[in-house]
This record gives structure tokens, C-alpha cells and sequence, in this order.
């Protein structure tokens, strides 16, 4: 099956500092990826659709420059926390949609948990 | 609005049967899926309806109503690693899915 990883799987920062998540999709093309956080008991909250070569779509309330997406290649995508605040700690889940799969499915990596402190 | 619900939390017994009920009402409809959540990890694939019908899949199988607007995930002969959350996704006219709040199931002994 498809496999999408993400690095690192867990942060701790300090408040102020920028982390960067990486996401990829390891034996696939993916040219659409997705940009999710969930908060504890909560369910999965779509932050951007990542397309390849291309700017990113930001769901509504979330702001373009403090979490910034680049999807350089049809394997990679980046999110950036930039200027984290505790209220930003979370899981941050990325997913990818396979060109050639039928089933729109998207897959998911494993989760990146950010702690700021 | 686009709006999905599924009950918040099930309980049921190890060895017994399950059904998680969805319902909802979104802006075009190209599929939906139900995933598993294990506490502190990222959602996995379990199933996708896109016909009416019922999808097997080993223990678990998936059920879609168009008309209705209402999927049913079951499982059956419950194993206690069965104990996690379900999330119920449908793909709108634009590809993109919209989630359910997800249904946290408890498997007793």
C-alpha cells in the first residue's frame, strides 16, 4: 500500500521559534497533499490543501503566514509553524492523494506532535 | 452547510457485534470512507462506498445509502485492539473530504 511519512514524529520548542514538518510520500506520486491538526478529543481540522508547483488553499481562520506550506515536488511537502505559540501545540497530520488511485483515498502520515513551550 | 454526525462514544463486548451509524449532508458526493484512529496516531484506511450497498472487508464491513444520506460501519466479533475511534469522511464535489467528529468505541471483556 501507500506509505506516507512525516519528520520529525515528535517536537518540543520554545515559544517564538519556527519548526518545520516534512511529509512524503514514499512510493507514490502524490499531487495533492493535506495539511490537518487535531487537538486532543477532537476530530481531524483540514488547515491547507497543498497542490504541487502551486500555492497552497488555507481554510478559512487559518493564517497563511504563520504556517507556511511549500509542495516543491510530487513527493514532498513542508509546513513551517512559524513564530510557534503554546496554543499552536498539537498534532499536525499530513495526507496525500495517490494520482492513480481510484478511490480518491488520501494516506496518511503518522503525525507529528509539537509541544511549545 | 456541509454537516456530518456519527455518535460521539459506543460501547460494546469483546467477541460481540457493532454497528457506527453516519449520516450526512454535503455539497456533491464522490465517496465516503470510514477510518480508524488508535489513540495518538495518525488515521488508517478501513473501507470506501461510492455505490449503494454493502462492502465486506473481513470483520468489518461498510454499508452506503445515497438516497439517505447514511453509511453504517459493522464489526463484528470485536477483539479488544478494536478499541479506537472511527471517522466517518465524505468526499464533496471538489474531491475534498469533509470529516465526522469520529466515534470513540470501548470494547469491554
Amino acid at each position: 500500500g501507500a506509505v506516507v511519512s512525516q519528520h520529525p514524529s515528535r517536537v518540543i520548542c520554545k515559544s517564538g521559534t519556527s519548526v518545520k514538518i516534512e511529509c512524503r510520500s514514499l512510493d507514490f506520486q502524490a499531487t495533492t497533499m493535506f495539511w490537518y491538526r487535531q487537538f486532543p478529543k477532537q476530530s481531524l481540522m483540514l488547515m491547507a490543501t497543498s497542490n504541487e508547483g502551486s500555492k497552497a488553499t488555507y481554510e478559512q481562520g487559518v493564517e497563511k503566514d504563520k504556517f507556511l506550506i511549500n509542495h516543491a515536488s510530487l513527493t514532498l511537502s513542508t509546513l513551517t509553524v512559524t513564530s510557534a505559540h503554546p496554543e499552536d501545540s498539537s498534532f499536525y497530520i499530513c495526507s496525500a492523494r495517490d494520482m492513480a488511485n481510484s478511490y480518491n483515498e488520501q494516506f496518511f502520515g503518522p503525525g507529528t506532535r509539537l509541544t511549545v513551550l | 452547510g456541509q454537516n456530518i454526525d456519527q455518535p460521539t462514544e459506543m460501547t460494546a463486548t469483546e467477541g460481540a457485534i457493532v454497528q457506527i451509524n453516519c449520516t450526512y449532508q454535503t455539497s456533491g458526493f464522490n465517496g465516503l470512507f470510514w477510518y480508524q484512529q488508535h489513540a495518538g496516531e495518525a488515521p488508517t484506511f478501513l473501507s470506501y462506498n461510492v455505490l449503494d450497498g454493502l462492502e465486506e472487508k473481513g470483520r468489518f464491513s461498510s454499508f452506503l445509502s445515497r438516497s439517505k444520506g447514511y453509511s453504517y460501519l459493522l464489526l463484528k466479533e470485536l477483539q479488544m485492539k478494536d478499541s479506537a475511534s472511527y471517522l466517518c469522511a465524505v468526499s464533496d464535489s471538489n474531491y475534498q473530504l469533509i470529516w465526522g467528529a469520529g466515534t470513540k468505541l470501548i470494547i469491554k471483556p
